[in-house]
């Protein structure tokens, strides 16, 4: 399963990181995603992880803003989001997919609150 | 970017009657890399169907997946009180994107 942390409240232009703990394998077993979903609206992909390799790809709505990393030490991925406007609350679910790509493993989200 | 759309928006159903969900692409998707997720109010998604037409495991009969190409269909037979959600596609084969998502109500 994938472990998340509840709420986060940030001002704006703050910098937030988000943890994501796997339990039950190893992070180095599969590609970690990020999906963000904000109030009353839909599913939006963030970016992926290959943890063998710390290779990472984003969506181009993030890109430059975000940065996905891994501490395979503690099985645990981050998303960190930076220069935090209020566009960017929401909440951020990590996924992995460990058969097909589909993501059929998902935590249990964060919320994040951009406000001063 | 490969763009999904989803119809309708809400689809107004009672108990025990099916359901058909739409989702098209705005281009061709390898049916192996489209899947279909259902969310209820305060959850996570969960994978129902994945490769098009793949039950995930633990998804009762009553999901079916069907569709190639650039049109898709998600199939709830007989709606149990629990599949009231909003069911949302996505596509795999080029980066990843979801559908805006269909939301199925109680009528």
């Amino acid at each position: 399963q994938l472990l998340q942390s509840g709420a986060e409240v940030k001002p704006p232009g703050a910098t937030v990181k988000i943890p994501c703990k796997v339990s039950g394998y190893s992070l180095s077993d599969y590609h970690m995603h990020w999906v963000q979903q904000a109030p009353g609206k839909g599913l939006e992909w963030v970016g992926l992880l290959v943890p063998e390799d710390g290779k990472t790809i984003y969506a181009e709505k993030f890109q430059g803003r975000v940065t996905i990393t891994a501490d395979t030490s503690t099985d645990t991925a981050y998303l960190e989001v930076r220069r935090l406007r209020s566009e960017d609350t929401a909440v951020y679910y990590c996924a992995t997919a460990t058969g097909t790509d589909a993501f059929d493993i998902w935590g249990q989200g964060t919320m994040v609150t951009v406000s001063s | 970017e490969i763009v999904l759309t989803q119809s309708p928006v809400t689809l107004s159903l009672s108990p025990g009657e099916s359901a058909t969900l739409s989702c098209r692409a705005s281009q061709f998707i390898s049916s192996r890399h489209l899947a279909w997720y259902q969310q209820k109010p305060g959850q996570a998604p969960r994978l129902l169907i994945y490769g098009a037409s793949g039950r995930a495991t633990g998804i009762p009969d009553r999901f079916s997946g069907s569709g190639s190409g650039t049109d898709f269909t998600l199939t709830i037979s007989r709606l149990e009180p629990e599949d009231f959600a909003v069911y949302y596609c996505q596509q795999y084969a080029t980066s990843f994107t979801f559908g805006p998502g269909t939301t199925v109500d109680i009528k």
